[in-house]
């Protein structure tokens, strides 16, 4: 069965601050990995995913993430956070092409202070 | 474009009473699900569905019953309410490639 670990229930930075939000999968077959933001009373919207190829993905928002196969980890990245950035952020894996079930971490809140 | 919308968008129930909620995508995609979402636990799939007519359970499905008639719909009914499933609920639609696209959430309580 596949899982989603998000080890850390909040992540509180600074703005102007470098933010992480660590995420580790377990899935059989090649993963492809997602990130997700909901904000308060809205339904999920798209980050970045990582299907194959670069380890390094890129998104929205100046979000990125890294794909460490050998620490099955996807952790999300920005450079620089913003107070507008606070959310909740759910990262997500499915077993590859042929897999169709979406699994979801039970996310991370993400608070920047001013 | 609409995306994917869900309709009602909040629901107050009786225990035993049942409802069916909507989603409709205007996408063509393949693919739709159903989630729940309760604080600390994430999104958890109830069901989805692979294409028109097809419908396979998820990590949750017990005390929830799904239907695909139509590609662009995907109706999820709760025949007896319980207290127990009091949460927001979340239709999601992708395709073979992409990521997948939600709705805005339906919350229902269950009293």
């Amino acid at each position: 069965a596949q899982s989603v670990a998000q080890p850390e229930d909040q992540v509180n930075v600074a703005e102007g601050n470098p933010l992480t939000v660590k995420c580790t999968y377990s899935v059989s077959g090649n993963p492809y990995l997602f990130w997700y933001v909901q904000y308060p009373n809205r339904g999920l919207q798209f980050l970045l995913k990582y299907i194959t190829g670069d380890n390094l993905v890129k998104g929205s928002y100046g979000f990125e993430a890294e794909f460490n196969k050998s620490q099955t980890s996807f952790h999300l990245k920005k450079p620089s956070a913003l107070v507008s950035d606070s959310a909740l952020y759910f990262c997500a894996v499915r077993g590859g092409s042929n897999d169709y079930k979406l699994s979801f971490g039970a996310g991370t809140t993400v608070t920047v202070r001013a | 474009n609409a995306g994917v919308t869900q309709t009602p968008k909040f629901r107050v129930l009786k225990t035993g009473q049942s409802m069916t909620l909507l989603c409709a995508q205007d996408m063509n995609h393949e693919y739709m699900y159903w989630y729940r979402q309760d604080p600390g636990m994430g999104l958890r799939l109830i069901h989805y569905s692979v294409g028109e007519g097809t419908t396979a359970k998820g990590e949750v499905p017990d005390g929830y019953n799904v239907s695909r008639l139509k590609k662009q719909n995907f109706l999820l009914g709760l025949e007896s309410a319980a207290p127990s499933q009091t949460s927001v609920y979340f239709c999601a639609s992708r395709d073979r490639s992409l990521g997948a696209f939600f709705g805005q959430g339906t919350r229902l309580t269950v009293v």
